[in-house]
């Protein structure tokens, strides 16, 4: 069973753009979203992360956005960059079952300059 | 560094084979994180501990794989009889129960069973 889906699979966005990805749980017991980003050979790093208690984050060009009664969040890459072209992941945990992380599938990013 | 590290970094061994992967936390992080990642796929969680303690297993890890974390510091995954289906990349991370939580990654160990 999926609990995390993740769209799109992968974009293209021109330098200076927004790119958008988006995420769907199925599981309200989740309470911690995190996004990660991933370089080719590289682990998983975190970018942002939020709690259901806020419907959105900002950190830098960074943003979740978070909509509870959906069940959906995304992130948001303001003025995107070449440098940003990169697997990004969504995820979701609960803290009571010790914080292990689902994964979505991962949207594949490439900022074309 | 004071990241997390693992090692080795690429194994490429022989169907029936066992091996052995070696994750070293950052220090002061009490949980202990293992992943399965394939390609074009998102990780899986494995197992975790938190100090020496394992706290859960994925139905993933079927019995030809162990994980230990001795006095509670680093931690090895061994793969007995790997099948080519464990070709993966196997990946680390760790957090500090009872502060942030964020799971820091380490670079991952890529398998290939031929």
């Amino acid at each position: 069973q999926q609990q995390v889906k993740q769209s799109p699979q992968s974009l293209i966005v021109q330098k200076g753009g927004i790119s958008i990805i988006n995420c769907a749980y199925e599981n309200t017991a989740f309470d911690y979203f995190p996004w990660y980003q991933q370089f080719p050979g590289k682990g998983p790093a975190l970018l942002i992360a939020i709690r259901p208690d806020v419907s959105e984050k900002k950190e830098g060009r960074f943003t979740i956005s978070f909509n509870k009664s959906a069940k959906q969040f995304s992130l948001h890459i303001m003025d995107s960059q070449p440098g940003d072209s990169a697997t990004y992941f969504c995820a979701a945990s609960k803290d009571n079952q010790g914080g292990k992380l689902i994964f979505g599938q991962g949207t594949e990013l490439s900022v074309k300059p | 560094d004071t990241g997390v590290s693992q090692n080795p970094r690429h194994k490429i061994t022989k169907r029936g084979q066992n091996v052995t992967f070696r994750c070293d936390p950052i220090s002061e992080h009490n949980r202990l994180y293992w992943y399965r990642q394939t390609l074009g796929q998102g990780p899986e969680f494995l197992t975790y501990f938190q100090n020496e303690a394992q706290l859960e297993k994925s139905r993933l890890l079927s019995d030809r794989f162990s994980a230990e974390r001795p006095k509670g510091s680093f931690s090895t995954l061994e793969i007995q009889r790997t099948e080519q289906g464990d070709s993966a990349m196997y990946l680390c991370a760790s957090s500090f129960y009872g502060g942030l939580e964020t799971q820091y990654f380490g670079p991952g160990t890529r398998l290939l069973v031929l």
